[in-house]
């Protein structure tokens, strides 16, 4: 089972570009995040849907954009990169409402961004 | 009072100890929590969750205290692959203004040799 697969890995961006990570679940899960993760920092939310087609604002949603066109994918969006913007980057996903039930998220390898 | 507060460690303890992660949180209304396991390099995954008698996987227990808004990991016996960093997730509950249903401490690390 492939779970929760984000794409690029890695990835070296110059400040002021774009770019597009993509989470892909096949866990036919409803809920889905973006979180990052900074040294010394917890894992901060930044945008988060609870349906296809819907998405929401997180902790720190400033200089990211999201789509989840399908039920499957969550796009999360840099439309100009800053050097503030570098750090890994997770998506999990889950069926219900995080912190409901069994609060299990599942979450991918992460993508590694760096903005010089 | 940050949201969840945990030692970062790391915590260097030899084969076969015992030892003990502590956590705090701030909410007095969370109503959930849990801790995550990070391997260094690698995503989060969920360790258990904690229940308010306590509970207990193998040779790892979780114990919460409400009055003191306290949550701790016991590990014993432990093993080179418990290397890793815990993670202590709390509930936001009701979400916040941010709508963030959990909140993640900074984690603690371990780091157990032979």
């Amino acid at each position: 089972n492939a779970g929760v697969t984000q794409t690029p890995k890695f990835r070296v961006l110059k400040t002021g570009q774009s770019m597009t990570l993509l989470c892909a679940q096949d866990m036919n899960h409803e809920y889905m995040y973006w979180y990052r993760q900074d040294p010394g920092m917890g894992l901060r939310l930044i945008h988060y849907s609870v349906g296809e087609g819907t998405t929401a604002k997180g902790e720190v949603p400033d200089g990211y954009n999201v789509s989840r066109l399908k039920k499957q994918n969550f796009l999360l969006g840099l439309e100009s990169a800053a050097p503030s913007q570098t750090s890994v980057y997770f998506c999990a996903s889950s069926p219900g409402l995080a912190g409901v039930g069994t609060g299990e998220l599942f979450f991918g390898e992460g993508s590694r961004l760096t903005v010089l | 009072r940050k949201e969840v507060e945990q030692d970062p460690g790391p915590f260097n303890v030899p084969e076969g100890a015992t030892v003990a992660f502590n956590c705090t949180y701030s909410n007095s209304a969370s109503q959930s929590f849990f801790w995550y396991r990070q391997d260094c390099r690698k995503e989060p995954k969920l360790l258990m969750s904690v229940y308010s008698s306590g509970n207990e996987d193998g040779r790892f227990t979780a114990q919460l205290n409400r009055a003191s808004q306290y949550i701790s990991l016991l590990i014993r016996d432990s093993k080179l692959s418990d290397s890793a960093t815990y993670l202590c997730v709390v509930t936001a509950t009701p979400t916040n203004q941010a709508g963030t249903a959990l909140i993640f401490g900074k984690g603690t690390t371990l780091s157990v040799s032979s």
